[in-house]
């Protein structure tokens, strides 16, 4: 089984600024099943990216992912308001997926 | 508009059973695959088990295997979710998934069903 590791854990940030969240696969993932989703506090998890690099319907576009292999990165190029929440990575390989342990964005 | 809307969730006895059902509307159910996948309180998100869009392929999470059973209902627009021999460690919500197409992430999810095991 594919393990995902996100770092870090926490981010602390002020809005305007830029996040980067990084996700790590312990083995190469192919990068059209890999995706991000934004989870707000009682809310179920929203789509952002596929594909690694590819915006879900209605995403906004300081919204971006990239990577191959083993290394992806979103990248929310201005912080808004609401986009203070945690942040999964989740891949698909051979009949299963599997998600990182998110990274909390949090204002500073 | 995509909905999905699960329900069945409760508090059940460790060893019990419960049957969460997922209703869709707003796509046509029958071409797409569909997934249940589970949030424990505080924690990250777990993919529980998979079923095709015509139910002839079916993938469990090792951690269920053996005690959940997916089901789809194409008629009824409707996906199921049997849970036997229930753990505590099986409490979480229970989210409703739709798959997307080719790239296979979960485009669509529902509110999600609260299950309590305890006694």
């Amino acid at each position: 089984e594919i393990v995902l590791t996100q770092s870090p854990g926490t981010l602390p940030l002020s809005p305007g600024e830029r996040a980067t969240l990084s996700c790590r696969a312990s083995q190469s993932v192919s990068s059209s099943y890999l995706a991000w989703y934004q989870q707000k506090p009682g809310q179920a998890p929203r789509l952002l990216i596929y594909g690694a690099s590819s915006r879900a319907t209605g995403i906004p576009d300081r919204f971006s992912g990239s990577g191959s292999g083993t290394d992806f990165t979103l990248t929310i190029s201005r912080l808004e308001p609401e986009d203070f929440a945690v942040y999964y990575c989740q891949q698909y390989g051979t009949s299963s997926w599997t998600f990182g342990q998110g990274t909390k964005v949090e204002i500073k | 508009e995509v909905q999905l809307v699960e329900s069945g969730g409760g508090l059940v006895q460790p060893g019990g059973s419960l049957r969460l059902s997922c209703a869709a509307s707003g796509f046509t159910f029958s071409y797409y695959a569909m997934s249940w996948v589970r949030q424990a309180p505080g924690k990250g998100l777990e993919w529980v088990s998979y079923i095709s869009s015509s139910g002839n392929t079916i993938y469990y999470a090792d951690s269920v295997k053996g005690r959940f059973t997916i089901s789809r209902d194409n008629a009824k627009n409707s996906l199921y979710l049997q849970l036997n021999s229930l753990r505590a460690e099986d409490t979480a919500v229970y989210y409703c998934t739709r798959l997307m197409t080719g790239f296979l992430p979960f485009d669509y999810w529902g509110q999600g069903t609260l299950v309590t095991v305890s006694s």
